[in-house]
């Protein structure tokens, strides 16, 4: 089993911080990589696969980075809409989600 | 504008057999893989398995032995049962689709609490 490690668990933000998420796979996985927002009540949103490519309507200030077994998520200028729980997800060796970072308001 | 809808008991006993079923509206099967996936309350996410237009199948090999999805591609739906449950089965279950470029959900279905208790 690939295991993925995010950090941190939670993050304390305010509006236009630029805030960084990191994601690290227990072994090698290329940019087999994807970044979920997830609202309470509410369904994952992909954001960003195979690392560092933005989904459609997916705003710009999204980006992704990294490859191999380290991996990060920036928000360049966090909006009010941002705030939720982002999950790193590995797709090399069949699916395996991270545990998680909460980016909440400071 | 293609949409997933969950449906089944929101309550299993233990033991028993937990039978959910996806519903495809808006678009076609094929092209796309089509999963399972969990949430137990307050935790993370676990992809369970999925299954493709033509019916091949791959799953998580730490719950292998206890699941089966299938397509009925006539009616637009695949389903999911997981066979003798328990507590640690309770959770918001997710349909999702993929593509052949690997297994990232690009489209949800709202999610269905199923709790499992006596």
């Amino acid at each position: 089993d690939i295991q993925m490690t995010q950090s941190p668990s939670t993050l304390s933000a305010s509006v236009g911080d630029r805030v960084t998420i990191t994601c690290r796979a227990s072994q090698r996985i290329s940019s087999w990589l994807a970044w979920y927002q997830q609202k309470p009540g509410k369904a994952p949103k992909l954001l960003i696969s195979k690392a560092s490519s933005l989904e459609s309507g997916v705003p710009s200030r999204f980006s992704g980075s990294g490859s191999g077994t380290e991996f990060t998520l920036t928000i360049s200028s966090l909006q009010p809409d941002d705030f939720g729980t982002y999950y790193c997800q590995q797709y090399n060796s069949y699916s395996t989600f991270g545990q998680g970072t909460k980016v909440e308001m400071k | 504008q293609v949409q997933l809808q969950e449906s089944g008991p929101g309550l299993v006993k233990p033991s028993e057999t937990l039978s959910l079923t996806c519903t495809v509206s808006g678009g076609s099967l094929s092209s796309y893989y089509w999963s399972w996936i969990r949430q137990p309350p307050g935790e993370g996410l676990e992809w369970i398995g999925y299954v493709s237009y033509s019916g091949s199948t791959n799953y998580n090999p730490s719950l292998k032995s206890r699941v089966t999805i299938s397509v009925d591609t006539s009616k637009r739906q695949f389903s999911l049962r997981l066979n003798s449950v328990t507590a640690a089965d309770t959770a918001v279950y997710y349909c999702a689709r993929h593509d052949v470029y690997g297994l990232r959900f690009d489209l949800w279905g709202r999610g269905t609490l199923v709790t499992v208790s006596s």
